[in-house]
C-alpha cells in the first residue's frame, strides 16, 4: 500500500538556521505530494503541493521538489523563522480507489530567537 | 482560515455514550473527508462522502457512521465510546473527487473519561 516517511522529530533550530525536513513515500504510479502544516491548537494547512515529477512547490519561503527517481518530497526552507514552530506533515494522495491522503508521522520544528 | 467549520471544538463525555461531531464543507466543494488524529496512530482517514455519497472507507471502526447531507453538510456519529476513542476529529473538503487540494477544519477535540 501507499506510505510515507519523513524524519523523526523533534528539530531544533536558532532563527535564520536553514531548514531540511526529509521525506520519502512508497506508492504505484505518480502520486501528488503535499506538505502540511499544524500550529499549535490549530487544524492542518496546505503548505506546498507537487503534481508530478520535477515539479517544485512553493509558499512563505518553503520549497520542496518531487523527485521520482528517489521517491522523495524533501521540505526546505533558506532561514527559518520563530514563527514556523509548528508540526509538519508530508503526505499524498495517490488515486485509484479513493483519493485520501495518506500521511507521515509528522516533524516538530522548533525555533528558538 | 480555510472556509471549512467544525463543531462542537471540544467534548467531553463518558464511555459508552454517543456523540455526532458536525462540518461545513467550503462553499462549493463536494466531497467531505473525517481524518481522525491520536498519539499513537497519527492522522488517519476514516470515510469520504462525495456530494451526499458514501465515496471510500478507511480504518473507521463499525461503532463509527458518517453521512452528507444534501446542503453537503457532513455528521461523524460515534457510538459505544471508548476511552481509546479519544483524539482529534479533522474534516476536510475539496473541490472534487479526485487530486484536489484538500482543506481542514479546526478540528473536534473529543476526550472520552
Amino acid at each position: 500500500g501507499n506510505s510515507v516517511t519523513q524524519m523523526e522529530g523533534p528539530v531544533t533550530l536558532s532563527e535564520e538556521a536553514f531548514l531540511t525536513i526529509n521525506c520519502t513515500y512508497t506508492a504505484t504510479g505518480y502520486p501528488s505530494l503535499f506538505w502540511y502544516v499544524q500550529y499549535p491548537g490549530e487544524g492542518l494547512q496546505l503548505l506546498l503541493k507537487a503534481t508530478k515529477a520535477d515539479d517544485k512547490g512553493s509558499n512563505k519561503g518553503f520549497e520542496a521538489t518531487y523527485r521520482k527517481e528517489t521517491t522523495s518530497f524533501h521540505l526546505e526552507k533558506g532561514s527559518v523563522q520563530v514563527s514556523d514552530s509548528a508540526v509538519y506533515f508530508c503526505a499524498l494522495i495517490r488515486g485509484g480507489s479513493n483519493y485520501k491522503l495518506t500521511f507521515g508521522k509528522g516533524t516538530l520544528l522548533t525555533v528558538n530567537p | 482560515d480555510s472556509g471549512v467549520t467544525q463543531t462542537p471544538k471540544h467534548l467531553i463525555t463518558a464511555t459508552g455514550q454517543r456523540v455526532t461531531l458536525r462540518c461545513s464543507p467550503r462553499s462549493g466543494d463536494l466531497s467531505v473527508y473525517w481524518y481522525q488524529q491520536s498519539l499513537d496512530q497519527g492522522l488517519q482517514f476514516l470515510i469520504q462522502y462525495y456530494n451526499g455519497e458514501e465515496r471510500a472507507k478507511g480504518n473507521i471502526l463499525e461503532r463509527f457512521s458518517a453521512q452528507q447531507f444534501p446542503d453537503l453538510h457532513s455528521e461523524l456519529n460515534l457510538s459505544s465510546l471508548e476511552l481509546g476513542d479519544s483524539a482529534l476529529y479533522f474534516c476536510a473538503s475539496s473541490a472534487g473527487d479526485g487530486y484536489y487540494e484538500q482543506y481542514f477544519g479546526p478540528g473536534t477535540r473529543l476526550t472520552v473519561t
